[in-house]
């Protein structure tokens, strides 16, 4: 079975600084797909990015990038000149094919300091 | 807004009771997926629906059921409810027909407490 592991339960990071968090899985499909989401205190969860396992590219959506390490199966989130409004749980979660199930890893609470 | 529409937002009633949750997919979306957020077990698959037909099955104790219908709404029934049952229950969608997008988007959720 896939598992996705969150190994950091709380961060925090000055406003304007960067901060990664950490996440590893482990799978024997050599086809998959890595998702962070973000859950703000309104409980929604909210797509922040997402990487197929067969592009060797990191995926960046604006302030957000990964660091997609096939080989050591680890997928991190960077998030670049931090925002009050980044305040959130952030999960990373797996996908094994197009339309399967999502498997989270335990979150990262993150809190940025103003 | 995802697009995807849950209700109620809010639950609240008692152990033995019966209630049924409704998601709404995006406009094109296939699949439905249910998932369970509690504070002791996290983010827990339930069940997927794609076209009206059951296609996997996580974590759904034999006290849950859920529905697809024609319309491609979905509803998640729970009955005999405890304590252990409170949680924030999300669905989430994709598979579109028409761009094929297969990225899940989540709706707000249902906060059901059990008393």
């Amino acid at each position: 079975a896939q598992t996705v592991t969150q190994s950091q339960p709380e961060m925090s990071v000055q406003e304007a600084e960067t901060v990664t968090l950490s996440c590893t899985y482990d799978t024997s499909e050599s086809d998959y797909y890595l998702f962070w989401y973000k859950q703000p205190p309104s409980r929604q969860m909210i797509l922040v990015i997402r990487q197929e396992a067969y592009k060797q590219q990191n995926a960046t959506e604006n302030r957000f990038s990964v660091n997609f390490q096939k080989a050591a199966k680890s997928f991190s989130l960077k998030i670049s000149d931090s925002q009050l409004g980044d305040a959130a749980m952030y999960f990373c979660a797996y996908r094994r094919g197009k339309n399967e199930k999502l498997t989270f890893g335990t979150g990262t609470r993150l809190t940025i300091i103003p | 807004d995802s697009g995807v529409t849950q209700t109620p937002k809010h639950l609240i009633t008692a152990t033995g009771q019966r209630v049924t949750l409704r998601c709404s997919p995006r406009s094109g979306d296939l699949s439905v997926y249910w998932y369970q957020q509690s504070l002791d077990q996290g983010l827990q698959f339930l069940i997927q629906y794609y076209n009206g037909e059951e296609r996997a099955k996580g974590n759904i104790l034999e006290r849950f059921s859920a529905q697809q219908f024609p319309d491609l709404h979905s509803e998640l029934n729970l009955s005999s409810l405890e304590l252990g049952d409170s949680a924030l229950y999300f669905c989430a969608s994709s598979g579109n027909s028409r761009t094929g997008r297969t990225t899940q988007y989540f709706g707000p959720g249902t906060r059901l407490l059990v008393l």
